[in-house]
């Protein structure tokens, strides 16, 4: 069965370091989201991709926040300068078309800022 | 503004026990309900789509409901195997094209053999 697969698993990086997670969404599924998880807490929405633009993004989205489609297969976040509170569980998610089609999640990246 | 409030938090049962998750929300006209699975350190895997009252949806063991306040997972005759946590999240109808989902705390499920 086909899935999001997501890299790293696991990064490590210093306050103020630019970070870049990587996703492939499944091939055929046409939108495309991040999500993030802070341990102990809610799995929350961060920002969604539709026809190469974002398409709606939450207040957790800054100006540090960016993603990118550069090809046909991968969706990035890129965080600029990161924040020890940036330290989370990091999910990639996509879905078909059609607008009552759920969202497969990849395993995420567990981001942790030192 | 939308929520979701699931309950308990944490739920242990000794196997072939069976017991129900609730899962209560608020939302401005729903899309869909969707309920996941989330082992640890994994993302969350999908379930259920439930999208009106009245609705049930059943897999293996689980079975999910839906009234126009509230969701339950009902777990007949768990298994060890079943034990994590259980996410409930909800689409909503003016949610924007890209239909988000607002996700509960969950529900952390232990099966004991």
């Amino acid at each position: 069965e086909p899935e999001v697969t997501q890299t790293p698993s696991h990064q490590v990086t210093q306050m103020g370091q630019e970070v870049i997670l990587r996703c492939v969404p499944i091939s055929n599924h046409l939108y495309f989201y991040w999500y993030r998880q802070i341990l102990g807490q809610k799995v929350e929405f961060l920002v969604s991709f539709y026809n190469n633009e974002i398409s709606e993004k939450s207040e957790i989205f800054d100006d540090q926040f960016s993603v990118e489609r550069p090809d046909g297969s991968n969706f990035t976040l890129k965080i600029r300068s990161t924040k020890l509170e940036d330290s989370a569980m990091y999910f990639c998610a996509s879905r078909p078309g059609r607008e009552d089609s759920p969202l497969h999640f990849g395993n995420g990246t567990r981001l942790t800022v030192t | 503004e939308d929520q979701v409030t699931q309950s308990p938090e944490a739920l242990r049962l000794q196997e072939g026990e069976s017991s129900s998750l609730n899962c209560s929300y608020t939302v401005s006209g729903l899309r869909g309900l969707f309920w996941y699975r989330q082992d640890p350190g994994k993302g969350p895997e999908f379930l259920f789509t439930l999208y009106s009252a009245g609705e049930e949806k059943e897999k293996e063991r689980l079975k999910a409901t839906l009234t126009k306040k509230e969701s339950f997972l009902h777990i007949t005759a768990p298994k060890p195997e079943d034990s994590a946590t259980y996410l409930c999240a909800v689409q909503a109808k003016y949610g924007g094209a890209t239909n988000k989902l607002i996700f509960g705390t969950g529900t952390l499920l232990a099966v004991q053999p």
